[in-house]
């Protein structure tokens, strides 16, 4: 069954320094979901990117995130400075269309020092 | 903005016992969708539910929607070792992309 992934599975990162956190969707999907999750609490929601541009974004995603379609497969997600309440696990998502289910993948555990 | 509650947020049950979770929206939902996740891992699809109303069997797993599409339930009949994970529901926001707004989440665990 096809699967989105996520790399790298741990980012270690200076606060301060940028990040870039990396999706591979489910190659026929069209719409995709960046969430995070700060441990021990619920999933929340930052963004949502339908035909290569954003969608929606939640009050989390301020000017410090961006989110990118580089190509044909990868969604990206970059933060430009990272912070200390940055540190989660962050959780990329995609669907085909609309009333689908949203599909996760495995996630990134953002650990800021 | 808008919340979605769920409660409660720990259950400890004896194998064989049943289990409900609740969730509540502040607001109307488009759908409401529930997710399982391990310890660990990440959010894992269960169902969706789209009427009002609506109720859906997964073998030990019931779900419910309100009538009002404000509210849903998750119900599992004699818990196995194997149900142990956190179950969040997580609705869908009218006029929204299909963003999901997650509950905080049910916490189960289950003593063999």
């Amino acid at each position: 069954e096809p699967e989105v992934t996520q790399t790298p599975s741990h980012q270690v990162t200076q606060m301060g320094q940028e990040v870039i956190l990396r999706c591979v969707p489910i190659s026929n999907h069209l719409y995709f979901y960046w969430y995070r999750q700060i441990l021990g609490q619920k999933v929340e929601f930052l963004v949502s990117f339908y035909n290569n541009e954003i969608s929606e974004k939640s009050e989390i995603f301020d000017d410090q995130f961006s989110v990118e379609r580089p190509d044909g497969s990868n969604f990206t997600l970059k933060i430009r400075s990272t912070k200390l309440e940055d540190s989660a696990m962050y959780f990329c998502a995609s669907k085909r269309q609309g009333g689908q289910p949203q599909h996760f993948g495995d996630g990134t555990r953002l650990s800021i020092l | 903005g808008q919340q979605v509650m769920q409660i409660p947020q720990y259950q400890h049950v004896q194998e064989g016992e049943d289990f409900t979770t609740y969730c509540n929206s502040s607001t109307t939902l488009s759908n409401i969708q529930w997710y399982k996740q391990r310890p660990g891992g990440h959010p894992v699809f269960l169902i969706q539910l789209v009427k009002s109303g609506e109720v859906k069997k997964q073998k030990r797993l019931t779900f419910q929607f309100g009538e009002a599409k404000k509210n849903s339930s998750l119900h599992i009949t004699a818990t196995q070792t194997t149900d142990v994970g956190t179950y969040f529901c997580a609705g869908g926001r009218r006029g929204s992309q299909g963003n999901l707004i997650f509950g905080k989440g049910t916490k189960l665990s289950v003593k063999p």
